[in-house]
């Protein structure tokens, strides 16, 4: 299966800053979906094939990447955005996320 | 609206089973496959597999193959997810979503705890 690596693990990030994660696969993707998750809830899709922002979601937040190399970027971080983000690829089965990058407010 | 409403947490004893439901409503039910994914503070998100809520028919990660039996009732809109053979390894939040795997719409979440 497809290995998913996501960095940094742990985060903090001040209001107004840039913030970038990064997600690595083993093997070659098509594309890469994100995932935002708030303690004691549930995963919410949050950007889908690559740089699709799902339904909701602030103009800040983009993707980008290919292969084996992907990342969700903040232009401005904001309270709102304190979470854990998970990369998933579905390319290959089975499914696989990332271990996921927990992202603190400064 | 779509909602995917699961059944709540269970306390079991190393050996024994659990049933977990997950009732869908807002939408056609057959219309969409039926995934299950837990959740551990350790191993993160794990995919187990998926059930086609039209025909039955269901896919497993292999490292699920065993453990986790899918199943679904179209009269009810649910879908059930069995563990066997339980170990404090199986202690996990336990999801369900919509779709094989493009995960739109999540359930709340059953906590299983597996303890003697």
């Amino acid at each position: 299966e497809i290995v998913l690596t996501q960095s940094p693990t742990t985060m903090a990030a001040s209001p107004g800053e840039k913030v970038t994660i990064t997600c690595r696969a083993s093997s070659s993707v098509s594309y890469m979906h994100w995932f935002q998750q708030k303690s004691g809830t549930s995963p919410k899709p949050w950007i889908y094939d690559t740089s699709k922002l799902a339904s909701g979601v602030p103009d800040r937040f983009s993707g980008s990447g290919s292969g084996t190399s992907y990342s969700l970027t903040i232009s401005s971080m904001e309270a709102e955005d304190a979470a854990t983000y998970y990369c998933l690829q579905r390319s290959s089965y089975p499914p696989t996320f990332g271990a996921g990058t927990k992202l603190e407010l400064k | 609206q779509v909602q995917l409403q699961q059944s709540g947490a269970e306390l079991a004893k190393p050996g024994s089973s659990v049933k977990i439901s997950c009732k869908a409503s807002g939408y056609t039910f057959t219309s969409y496959y039926i995934s299950w994914i837990k959740q551990t503070t350790g191993q993160g998100l794990e995919y187990i597999g998926y059930i086609n809520t039209g025909s039955g028919g269901t896919n497993y990660n292999e490292k699920f193959k065993g453990k986790a039996t899918l199943t679904v009732d179209k009269s009810s809109s649910t879908a059930f997810m069995q563990l066997s053979s339980l170990t404090p390894d199986d202690s996990a939040v336990y999801y369900c979503a919509r779709g094989s795997s493009s995960f739109a719409y999540w359930g709340q979440g059953t906590l299983v705890t597996v303890s003697s």
